[in-house]
């Protein structure tokens, strides 16, 4: 099956500082990036949803400014949590889709931690 | 908005046992997908089963089968001759089929299988 490369898979900051995890699509070209986020124990949240070459939406309560999308090519997207805060410190999980209605595929996630 | 409800934190089985997990989901759409995705210690996502809501064919892989009730909007998992490995959180998920823009999943809260030796 299709592959999404998930970096880094695991990472420390300071409070305030900001940090970058990005997902690229080894064998396909994702149209469209799925952001979610999981607390210990609790399920995966939906974040945003890029689609290259145009602005993220976001669902309800995630904060655009704080969570910076970037989907520049068919291949790569990016998040930035800016400013991170131990409140921040969760699960990341990025999901590529080929088309609209085809199967989505996930990237191995991203552990951050905000100290 | 969407919703979807599993009932079961956490479920026991002897291996080589057939367990069933349950899944409920709240939709006012007609076309949709539903999915079963497991969830090892390592956390990676990986697909179990997918349904299309316009196929009436149950769908099966392999020891996996589901129970897709429509009109009920239930879509539990059975796992047959459960294994050791098949130990993990089990995740039923729902994805608005699409005729614009592409949805994202909605999952329910999960539930922890537990394989007894």
């Amino acid at each position: 099956g299709a592959v999404v490369s998930q970096h880094p898979s695991w990472v420390i900051c300071k409070s305030g500082t900001s940090v970058k995890i990005e997902c690229r699509s080894l064998d396909f070209q994702a149209t469209t990036m799925f952001w979610y986020r999981q607390f210990p124990k609790q399920s995966l949240m939906l974040m945003a949803t890029s689609n290259e070459g145009s602005k993220a939406t976001y669902e309800q309560g995630v904060e655009k400014d704080k969570f910076l999308i970037n989907h520049a090519s068919l291949t790569l997207s990016t998040l930035t949590v800016t400013s991170a805060h131990p409140e921040d410190s969760s699960f990341y999980i990025c999901s590529g889709l080929i088309g609209v209605n085809e199967k989505l595929f996930f990237g191995s996630g991203t552990q951050l931690s905000v100290l | 908005a969407q919703t979807v409800t599993q009932s079961q934190p956490e479920m026991s089985v002897q291996e080589a046992e057939t367990v069933t997990l349950s899944c409920t989901y709240d939709t006012s759409e007609s076309d949709y997908y539903l999915f079963w995705y497991k969830q090892p210690p390592s956390r990676q996502m990986i697909l179990v089963i997918r349904q299309e809501a316009y196929k009436q064919q149950n769908a099966t892989e392999n020891r996996f089968s589901v129970n897709f009730q429509k009109a009920a909007k239930s879509f539990s998992l059975k796992i047959s001759d459960s294994q050791l490995g098949d130990a993990a959180m089990y995740f039923c998920a729902y994805r608005a089929y699409s005729g614009g823009g592409a949805d994202g999943l909605t999952f329910g809260k999960g539930t922890h299988l537990i394989i007894q030796p």
